[in-house]
């Protein structure tokens, strides 16, 4: 499967612990996302990388989250002090232009 | 602002019906608009793009600016479509604005 990848699918954690999820997009995509989804909404943007540059930030992601993507390839978010607010999808996606392609989601419950 | 709504959480027809999801938009540029689809237990994939004025699995989309409206079509619905459609709004930064998501039932 050469599709974005997203590790771990699940993660349940207690309310105060960090928590850092990792997104492989499609090899030759430059461009990076990452998404947000609550229960019936759509996915919300968080923030998106061209290349290793992070280009935007939503005011949604907090200063208890951060994203790095150190060598233009992988990405990891990170999330601080984890409060149960944050129980949601955190979707990632890649592309070279235009259409994006999404990964699977990581499903964070915080307890 | 930008925005993009989506007026139907829930959508149920039966098979062999006429579908239209609607979507509306907000956005002071030239908007490039599509459809995405998500299937039960599968990712989010892209169904169609209006830029490319095509038909995708039976279904077509059309801009309309006048009314910021970009409804999805299907002159007759199948079982297979049964699924959650997001209308979404791509900006000059390529920041992707989501609907909320309309849940299309066809009814066998």
């Amino acid at each position: 499967d050469t599709g974005v990848s997203q590790d771990p699918r699940h993660k349940i954690t207690k309310r105060g612990q960090n928590v850092t999820f990792r997104c492989d997009p499609i090899s030759e995509h430059n461009r990076l996302y990452w998404y947000r989804q609550t229960l019936g909404q759509g996915p919300e943007f968080l923030t998106y990388f061209q290349n290793e540059a992070q280009l935007e930030k939503s005011r949604l992601l907090s200063d208890r989250f951060s994203a790095e993507r150190p060598k233009g390839s992988f990405s990891t978010l990170e999330i601080q002090r984890t409060e149960q607010g944050d129980s949601a999808m955190y979707l990632c996606a890649s592309s070279r232009s235009g259409e994006q392609y999404f990964g699977p989601g990581t499903r964070l419950t915080v307890t | 602002a930008q925005r993009v709504t989506q007026p139907e959480k829930l959508l149920s027809v039966f098979k062999g019906a006429p579908v239209e999801l609607k979507c509306n938009y907000s956005y002071s540029g030239s908007p490039e608009l599509f459809w995405y689809v998500q299937y039960s237990r599968q990712r989010l994939q892209l169904l169609l793009r209006h830029i490319s004025r095509e038909s995708i699995k039976g279904f077509t989309a059309d801009l309309n600016k006048g009314e910021t409206s970009f409804h999805l079509k299907k002159p007759f619905a199948q079982e297979e479509d049964s699924a959650m459609y997001y209308c979404a709004l791509i900006t000059s930064y390529d920041k992707v604005i989501f609907g909320p998501g309309t849940s299309l039932s066809v009814i066998p």
